[in-house]
């Protein structure tokens, strides 16, 4: 059981530069979620799936999208990268027991 | 949500016990109170929830009085690895929405 995990653990980009950051889980999770946490701060919930096919924004989801094809996967893609994207982005499962499982962070640089 | 409020940080010396209290005033009916840490560079990990009265695991105690608008997290004689962010958040029944607020820094001194 591997958990949550998510690729790549670190990347810069140039301002304009698109990405994807991946996130799977091998915990058949229904719930899913994206944070992002700038340094210093909580964190803020960008977009959460409740399940394949169903996606919903969070607190700050402008410049992101996210697709929920498979129960395992949830990716975060960023169009248009700016240097506010600058983060730690964190995904997260949530189990029947209502516990998140945290993915271990992809850390983001856009200059 | 009910929006949290817990102190910004604390200070504490191994073998000590420490008490985290968070406020949450507009807590609902439906509503658990739950509790992560985070070490730096790693995603929070859950450490206890509960809905009223007290509840204990190999980590962490919760105590929740009747009223439920706070709560606090007790950890029993703290190390220096206990260094670590602590949050307080509420969520709903359902459990698909979680809001973390800005957290506790907790800092263990030998």
């Amino acid at each position: 059981n591997a958990g949550v995990t998510q690729t790549p653990k670190f990347r810069i980009l140039k301002i304009g530069q698109s990405m994807t950051l991946q996130c799977t889980q091998d915990m058949n999770h229904n719930y899913m979620y994206w944070y992002r946490q700038d340094p210093g701060m909580g964190l803020k919930l960008i977009y959460y799936s409740v399940g394949a096919g169903i996606t919903d924004k969070g607190e700050v989801p402008n410049g992101y999208n996210v697709s929920r094809s498979t129960t395992e996967d949830f990716p975060l893609r960023l169009e248009l990268a700016a240097p506010s994207q600058t983060s730690v982005y964190f995904c997260a499962s949530i189990g029947q027991t209502y516990e998140q499982y945290f993915g271990p962070g992809t850390r983001l640089t856009v200059t | 949500l009910a929006k949290t409020t817990q102190p910004i940080s604390m200070d504490s010396y191994e073998g000590q016990e420490v008490n985290i209290t968070c406020s949450h005033n507009n807590i609902a009916t439906n509503d658990y109170i739950t509790w992560y840490q985070q070490f730096p560079s790693q995603g929070p990990r859950f450490i206890i929830q509960g809905y009223k009265t007290k509840v204990t695991n190999e980590v962490a105690s919760l105590f929740i009085p009747a009223d439920r608008k706070s709560s606090t997290l007790s950890l029993p004689r703290v190390s220096l690895s206990d260094t670590a962010v602590y949050y307080c958040l509420v969520r709903r029944d359902a459990g698909n929405m979680l809001t973390f607020g800005g957290g506790t820094r907790l800092m263990v001194k030998p």
